[in-house]
């Protein structure tokens, strides 16, 4: 059975602030995905990485950064907090073949004051 | 660039009902297209892919690439089927996913 755990369910930063989210997946999946979730708007990439040290830009990059030093573990950073990152991030982990489903993890409600 | 549009936010339907959800698509080529589904509470799950051609929880759902669409449908609607639904599809081998904006589905009694 597939795990992807987030290290915090919640989480209130301080604009300016730079914000460390961890994913974490048990199942040694080759590909991890960071999405933020909005209402009316979904879900939407904003890095992915398909091994360790690579990443790729997804769709909504700016303000964002990544990390995957270990196969495991795939870090979400926000360089300096604002107001307008204030959404629930969701990572997800895939194995690299045709046709797999994502799996997600719970995700984070990050509030940035 | 590819698009998945769900033009209905909330689908407010009465339990026994049918249900469907609609989905449309934008992409030249054929992708591969998916429902998730949310529940209170619980972590965004795959419901079902178009390439399994599979009924998951009575629910279905049907690639017409005609019109470019993929709605999901079940006859009878439950009440533990409120939750939230998201069409996603997929074009590259890396597997990203782009999903819409989602539609909320209330089954009541």
């Amino acid at each position: 059975d597939v795990k992807v755990t987030q290290s915090s369910r919640y989480l209130v930063k301080r604009t300016g602030e730079k914000v460390f989210l961890e994913c974490v997946q048990d199942m040694d999946h080759e590909n991890m995905f960071w999405y933020r979730q909005d209402p009316g708007l979904g879900l939407r990439l904003i890095y992915f990485s398909y091994d360790v040290k690579m990443k790729e830009k997804g769709d909504i990059p700016e303000g964002y950064s990544v990390s995957r030093e270990k196969k495991e573990r795939f870090s979400l950073i926000l360089e300096s907090a604002s107001t307008n990152q204030t959404s629930m991030y969701l990572c997800a982990s895939l194995l690299a073949r045709a046709h797999n489903e994502q799996f997600f993890g719970p995700g984070t409600r990050l509030t940035v004051l | 660039a590819q698009r998945v549009t769900q033009p209905e936010k909330l689908l407010s339907v009465f339990k026994g009902a049918p249900v469907e959800l609609k989905c449309n698509y934008s992409y030249s080529g054929s992708p591969e297209l998916f429902w998730y589904v949310q529940y209170s509470r619980q972590r965004l799950q795959l419901l079902l892919r178009h390439i399994s051609r599979e009924s998951i929880k009575g629910f279905t759902a049907d690639l017409n690439k005609g019109e470019t669409s993929f709605h999901l449908k079940k006859p009878f609607a439950q009440e533990e089927d409120s939750a939230m639904y998201y069409c996603a599809l997929t074009t590259d081998s890396w597997g990203k996913l782009q999903f819409g904006a989602g539609t909320q589905v209330v089954v009541t009694p």
